[in-house]
């Protein structure tokens, strides 16, 4: 069966400082892969996405950064992190665009 | 990117009472799905639906795809305590990557 994993869960960092979040998928070829945030009692907005190693969408400008180094690894970064980058960070895998994503534990991030 | 308006934006209801949420989009979609979120968790697929006039049940959960295909609906029978969490809806449309999210449902169950 397929799972996905996120790490860290909790994350307290200070302005400025970089962001390094992971996740991974197993059981499954060539996933397409995504980053959400939630910020408090809000919505979820689609950070990146990558349908293939070394390939990713953008959707919203910021200072994050994505990467898809090998095909079931998804990397969320930053080089300095701001206080709005603060919130619950979701990454998700699907089979093709279908709309069904399987999504992670979370990350909560708190910038201080 | 596009907001689905879902509503109510949050519920209080007796355990036992049944529940009814809906969610409506400006544009047509060919995929209508429906998630639940637990504190601190990320969110679970509850149920899919892929044509206009489809009607699904999970469980005590039933889901339909609005006739228009602009929206659908959730109804929960019989509540239960476990049942409190954000409800989102999603609708797919055509392309990549075209899905959209509702901004949520927040059901709390008073046993």
């Amino acid at each position: 069966s397929q799972t996905i994993h996120q790490w860290p869960a909790t994350l307290v960092q200070p302005v400025g400082s970089p962001l390094s979040l992971e996740c991974t998928v197993e059981g499954t070829s060539n996933p397409n892969l995504y980053w959400y945030r939630q910020a408090a009692g809000r919505g979820l907005q689609l950070l990146f996405y990558s349908v293939g190693i070394g390939q990713i969408s953008s959707e919203v400008p910021q200072n994050l950064s994505a990467s898809r180094p090998q095909d079931r690894q998804f990397i969320l970064s930053s080089k300095k992190l701001l206080l709005s980058d603060s919130g619950f960070y979701l990454c998700a895998w699907s089979v093709g665009f279908t709309g069904e994503l399987f999504f992670g534990e979370g990350s909560r991030l708190t910038v201080l | 990117g596009q907001q689905l308006n879902q509503s109510p934006q949050s519920m209080f209801i007796q355990e036992g009472e049944d529940v009814s949420m809906n969610c409506t989009s400006s544009s047509i979609f060919n995929t209508w799905l429906w998630y639940k979120q637990e504190p601190g968790e990320g969110p679970v697929l509850l149920i899919a639906l892929y044509k206009a006039g489809e009607l699904t049940s999970n469980g005590r959960l039933t889901a339909q795809f609005g006739i228009t295909r602009k929206d659908s609906f959730l109804n929960i029978s019989a509540s239960i305590p476990s049942d409190v969490g954000i409800y989102f809806c999603a609708g797919r449309g055509t392309g990549a990557n075209n899905l959209f999210f509702g901004t949520g449902t927040r059901l709390t169950v008073i046993p």
